[in-house]
């Protein structure tokens, strides 16, 4: 069975433009997850959907969005890139919501110049 | 808020060594604890679990314990491997309204040297 797929892999940007992020959870998974992971910390919650629902947002502007298809893939977008942005984006998918543990793809690393 | 805080590193051992990663966290319910690694390039793997207080998370020779009392969930190995380099993170799952949020400590680098 595949894993979590995300794409792109790698991705560079300009300061101001928008990014769309894409995430394909593990078939039969209904819950993802966005996590935004800056070098030397741990990830940072973005957002959860869970059957195609929001069900969960961290604390980021609302300049992250994003959003679940009837097939449980999902996208998040980023609007008005800021250099602080630069980050790896993980998504992670799960059963449930979350209570025993998630699956994570290899992320998609974004620079923003 | 939940909070998870993990012992600084990073830590370098010797192969066979026992390895022992602190972690103590700050949740208003009642979490579910984990333990994640994460190996170079690569996205995070879950590494064991624990869902209520007392529980042994076990997987690949690694153990921890959920422990109430002193709110930790220690992770410990006996014996490690150069294979075991990676970084290791600890992380809570809050139950109800919350339960798709966890939040992770900043992860310990673990090098383990022939």
């Amino acid at each position: 069975d595949a894993g979590v797929t995300q794409s792109p892999t790698h991705l560079i940007k300009t300061r101001g433009q928008h990014v769309t992020l894409r995430c394909s959870p593990i078939s039969g998974h209904k819950s993802v997850s966005w996590y935004q992971q800056v070098l030397g910390q741990g990830p940072q919650f973005i957002f959860q959907y869970y059957e195609k629902e929001e069900r969960g947002r961290g604390n980021f502007p609302d300049r992250f969005s994003a959003r679940q298809f009837p097939n449980y893939s999902s996208e998040l977008n980023v609007n008005a890139l800021l250099l602080g942005d630069s980050a790896l984006y993980l998504c992670a998918s799960s059963l449930g919501q979350g209570r025993f543990g998630y699956t994570f793809g290899s992320g998609t690393r974004l620079t923003v110049v | 808020g939940d909070s998870v805080t993990q012992m600084e590193g990073p830590v370098t051992l010797s192969e066979e060594a026992f390895l022992t990663i602190n972690c103590t966290y700050t949740a208003t319910g009642y979490p579910s604890l984990f333990w994640y690694v994460q190996y170079p390039g690569e996205g995070l793997q879950l590494l064991l679990k624990a869902t209520k207080a007392d529980d042994k998370g076990s997987n690949k020779g690694f153990e921890a314990t959920y422990r109430k009392e002193t709110t930790s969930f220690h992770l410990e190995k006996g014996s490690v491997q150069v294979s075991d380099s990676a970084v290791y993170f600890c992380a809570l799952s809050d139950r109800g309204t919350n339960a798709g949020k966890s939040t992770f400590g900043d992860g310990t680098t673990l090098t383990v040297k022939p």
